[in-house]
């Protein structure tokens, strides 16, 4: 079975400052992995996702994300914040065991401070 | 193009009272799964639908029933509500069964159980 793992259930940033969201997974056989953004009073929508290509992906809004398989971490970056970025974020977790239905992480809040 | 969408937005239940709650989407596609999502637990699956005519029981079946009505239709029943399932409640939906789909969600229902 599979898991995920988020660090830090809140994380405050101030605008312009480095935002770092923490993802580790745990799998048998390889994963793929997903952040999802949850905007308040919204459904999820899809930020990216690894799918065994490139290990470093980019995806909506200057997110982006590294698979590291030693680590096994996929940690989630934007080099400066935006008021906007203010939102829950979820890691989440499939195998080609799991046949697409999704394992998620218990959800990273960030707060953004001018 | 509306996308996922999901009826009621809200609403309260008596514990012991029955309830429906509708998913459509128009996007065409395959499957379709129900979650719930908890403080602090992430979103959990609770069935889903890997086309039509298929239903599977996902992580917390437990008190649910759902049905795929066609392929734009996924509805999923309370027979006897009870306070444990005071939740908000996400559709989404993928165009097929598989690991690289991107999950489409709907907007959510919020379902007080007194």
């Amino acid at each position: 079975a599979q898991s995920v793992t988020q660090l830090g259930s809140h994380v405050s940033v101030s605008e312009g400052a480095l935002v770092l969201l923490r993802c580790n997974y745990s799998s048998s056989v390889p994963p793929y992995l997903f952040w999802y953004v949850q905007y308040p009073n919204q459904g999820l929508q899809l930020l990216l996702k690894y799918t065994s290509a490139a290990t470093l992906v980019k995806g909506i809004n200057g997110f982006e994300a590294e698979f590291k398989k030693s680590e096994t971490s996929f940690h989630l970056t934007k080099p400066s914040a935006h008021m906007s970025d203010a939102a829950e974020y979820f890691c989440a977790v499939t195998t080609t065991d799991s046949w697409g239905k999704l394992q998620f992480g218990a959800g990273t809040q960030v707060v953004v401070t001018p | 193009n509306a996308g996922v969408t999901q009826t009621p937005k809200f609403q309260v239940l008596k514990t012991g009272q029955s309830m429906t709650l509708q998913c459509a989407q128009d996007m065409n596609h395959n499957s379709m799964y129900w979650y719930r999502q908890d403080p602090g637990m992430g979103l959990r699956l609770i069935y889903y639908s890997a086309s039509e005519g298929t239903t599977d029981k996902g992580e917390v079946p437990n008190g649910y029933n759902v049905s795929r009505l066609n392929k734009r239709e996924f509805s999923l029943r309370l027979e006897s509500a009870a306070p444990s399932q005071t939740s908000v409640y996400f559709c989404a939906s993928t165009p097929l069964l598989g690991n690289q789909e991107t999950q489409y969600f709907g907007p959510g229902t919020r379902l007080l159980v007194l």
